[in-house]
C-alpha cells in the first residue's frame, strides 16, 4: 500500500530564510509525485508535480521539487520564502492511472515578517 | 470557470443522525475523490470514482459510509448513524483524467456532530 511521510508537522522561518520540506514515500512501482498547497482560508492547489523525465521539478511561486529514486524522496524547496508562503503544504503520491492519490499528513509553514 | 462545488458548507447534526454530503464536480472531470481532513491527520482518502464506477472504496471508515456517483457527475457520500469521530472536514475534488491532470479541491463540507 501507498503511504506518504512528511517529516516536518510545523516550521516556522524568517523571511528571506531558505525552505525545504521533506517528504518519503513508501510504493513499490513507478510513482507519480505531487506538492499541494493550502492558503489560509483557501481550498487545496497544485503547486507542482512529477511524472517522469528531469526529477528537479519547477513550480509556481518559486518552489522547486526534487525526486530522488533511491531515497524514495520528494523534498520541496524554495531559496528566499516570503510572508505569503505562510500556508499548510502536502506531499502526495500516486501509482498511476486507477491508483489513488494518497496525501502526507501535511506541514504548517509559518513565515515571520 | 466554475470551480468544485460542495454542500452544504457546514452541518451540525446530533449523534445518531444520517447526512448526505454533496458534491459538483467541474465538468467534464471523469475522476471524482473524496477525502476526509481532521486536525493534525492530514487528508485522508475515503474513495475514487472512475465515471460511475467506483475503483476504489479502500479508505471508507465503516459501512456506515458510502458513496454514489450518478451520471458521472454528481457524488453523494452518505454517512449512517453518525458519530463524534466523524467530526472533520469532508473534501471533494475531480480531475479531468485521474492520471496525469491535477486534482481541482472544493471548499469541503464542515461536519460537526454532537
Amino acid at each position: 500500500a501507498q503511504s506518504v511521510s512528511q517529516h516536518n508537522h510545523h516550521v516556522i522561518l524568517s523571511e528571506a530564510a531558505s525552505l525545504e520540506l521533506g517528504c518519503n514515500y513508501s510504493y513499490g512501482g513507478t510513482v507519480n509525485l505531487f506538492w499541494y498547497v493550502q492558503y489560509p482560508g483557501q481550498h487545496l492547489q497544485l503547486l507542482l508535480k512529477y511524472f517522469s523525465g528531469d526529477p528537479l521539478v519547477k513550480g509556481i511561486k518559486g518552489f522547486e521539487a526534487e525526486f530522488i529514486k533511491s531515497k524514495f524522496s520528494f523534498n520541496l524547496r524554495k531559496p528566499s520564502v516570503q510572508w505569503s508562503d505562510t500556508a499548510e503544504y502536502f506531499c502526495a503520491v500516486s501509482g498511476g492511472y486507477g491508483n489513488k492519490l494518497v496525501f502526507g499528513a501535511g506541514t504548517i509553514l509559518r513565515v515571520k515578517s | 470557470g466554475a470551480g468544485v462545488s460542495q454542500s452544504p458548507s457546514n452541518k451540525v447534526t446530533e449523534k445518531g443522525k444520517d447526512v448526505e454530503l454533496r458534491c459538483d464536480p467541474i465538468s467534464g472531470h471523469t475522476a471524482l475523490y473524496w477525502y476526509r481532513q481532521s486536525l493534525g491527520q492530514g487528508l485522508e482518502f475515503l474513495i475514487y470514482f472512475q465515471g460511475n464506477s467506483a475503483p476504489d472504496k479502500s479508505g471508507l471508515p465503516s459501512d456506515r459510509f458510502s458513496a454514489e456517483r450518478t451520471g458521472g457527475s454528481v457524488s453523494t457520500l452518505t454517512i449512517q448513524r453518525t458519530q463524534q469521530e466523524d467530526s472533520a472536514v469532508y473534501l471533494c475534488a475531480s480531475s479531468q483524467d485521474g492520471y496525469n491532470s491535477p486534482l481541482h479541491f472544493g471548499n469541503g463540507t464542515r461536519l460537526t456532530v454532537t
